[in-house]
């Protein structure tokens, strides 16, 4: 299977703390996507960082891409509860499609 | 202004029925996608068409058929329901193919076989 990993399956930490997610998949890459989704809801569009990039940040967001070892990293800094919510890396490689990690269930409480 | 709309939001039904799931959006994007995510959350492609032709038809059984009446629509049609077809089944939009530009997804329609 082509699919992505993500570790950890789940993540719970209290409102104010970082959250890192990692992933990990098998071939060679365009580019990387990271999506979020919310309960009942579908997936948003969070970052996309290209092969020949190493980091990009966006608001509270850093990725990070090392195709050496074919993972991914997305911090999340300063969590809040409304983070809340399942995480999935997506890669793209020589067969033109998105192919989904397993994603990352992060709960933030209060 | 929903961008990307899917209509039902819920389906429950039969084995063996035929049903139908509408995808709508208004982002003016050229490509447009059907996903299937099972109860393990796990997301995988279906179909993909871009200006109303089938680029993407992974494996999937031929009781699933997509139709694209124009490059801002692209429903599903599946056949002979099974209780295996239960899922959440998203649909999708980029502008341009291949994976290289965010996509954008409806809300799901929640697709239950009794």
């Amino acid at each position: 299977s082509q699919q992505g990993e993500e570790d950890p399956q789940a993540l719970s930490i209290q409102e104010g703390e970082n959250a890192t997610m990692n992933c990990s998949y098998k071939t060679s890459i365009n580019n990387l996507q990271w999506y979020r989704q919310n309960s009942g809801r579908g997936l948003v569009h969070l970052i996309l960082i290209r092969s020949n990039e190493r980091e990009k940040h966006s608001g509270r967001l850093r990725v990070t891409l090392d195709t050496s070892k074919k993972s991914s990293s997305l911090l999340i800094t300063a969590s809040r509860a409304a983070d809340t919510a399942s995480y999935f890396c997506a890669h793209t490689g020589t067969a033109s499609k998105l192919t989904f990690g397993t994603g990352t269930r992060l709960q933030v409480t209060l | 202004d929903t961008a990307v709309s899917q209509t039902p939001k819920y389906l429950v039904t039969q084995m063996g029925n035929d049903k139908s799931i509408k995808c709508e959006q208004n982002l003016g994007h050229d490509t447009m996608y059907w996903y299937k995510q099972d109860s393990k959350k796990f997301l995988k492609i279906m179909f993909s068409y871009n200006n109303k032709e089938l680029i993407i038809n992974e494996t999937v059984p031929n009781r699933f058929s997509p139709k694209s009446p124009d490059k801002a629509h692209l429903n599903l049609h599946i056949n002979s329901l099974e209780l295996g077809d239960s899922a959440v089944y998203f649909c999708a939009s980029s502008q341009g193919t291949g994976g290289v530009e965010p996509q954008h997804f409806g809300d799901g329609t929640r697709l239950s076989i009794l």
